[in-house]
């Protein structure tokens, strides 16, 4: 069955411009989390939706934001670009939480801001 | 922040040698834990997983071990190849205040593993 796919794999902003990244998780699984990973912070976690609800959020600032569709489709957005905003972002979907099934993840977006 | 990724600690091996890669965590509340081989270009792969009520638990030529007691992990990986040559991660996650950290992994900074053929 195809894996959990993330669009664009690569994306160049500027400074101030927002973005939007798309992830399509494994049919059939309803939990999709975001996170990102950088060289200097490592793999941190953004936010998780499940049915379209927001269940857990992560230390971001309000300019990250994402949303799910009733297909389970996820977005997240990033407004008013900062150059520290570069990074490797990662989505995962699981059936539930992660404590019950197993997440796979996405091959992710890199995000460069210049 | 959770997650430290300044100077990333590695592992060089020969093939055919065992391999163990140790995590240290931080918060004893955490009752899930998963390690994940990330190679370039790729996301994180699910290697193996274990839950608190356990301290070893074992895969096809993986084992991990879990010491609750110092909040240490541990993967050993038997008769390493040069595929397994990747970061490897460990992550936590468990019940927060109100119910499951759903979603929520907290990653180790990683480790990086060099296997020479």
């Amino acid at each position: 069955k195809a894996g959990v796919t993330q669009t664009p794999r690569y994306l160049i902003k500027t400074r101030g411009q927002q973005v939007t990244l798309s992830c399509s998780p494994i049919s059939g699984h309803r939990s999709v989390s975001w996170y990102q990973q950088t060289p200097g912070q490592g793999l941190q976690f953004l936010f998780e939706y499940f049915s379209e609800t927001q269940r857990n959020k992560g230390n971001f600032p309000g300019r990250f934001s994402g949303r799910q569709f009733s297909n389970s489709r996820s977005e997240m957005n990033v407004s008013t670009l900062e150059l520290g905003d570069s990074a490797l972002y990662l989505c995962a979907s699981s059936r539930d939480s992660f404590m019950n099934t197993e997440a796979f993840f996405g091959q992710g977006t890199r995000l460069t801001v210049v | 922040g959770e997650s430290v990724g300044l100077h990333l600690p590695t592992l060089s091996v020969q093939e055919g040698d065992n391999s163990i890669i140790n995590c240290a965590y931080s918060n004893s509340a955490s009752d899930y834990f998963i390690w994940y081989k990330q190679e370039s270009g790729k996301g994180p792969q699910f290697i193996i997983d274990i839950r608190s009520n356990m301290d070893k638990r074992q895969g096809q030529r993986v084992t991990v071990l879990l010491n609750k007691t110092v909040k240490h992990l541990s993967l050993q990986i038997a008769a390493t190849q040069p595929g397994d040559s990747a970061v490897y991660f460990c992550a936590e996650t468990g019940r927060g205040a109100g119910g499951t950290s759903y979603g929520k992994l907290t990653f180790g900074q990683g480790t990086i593993l060099t296997v020479h053929p």
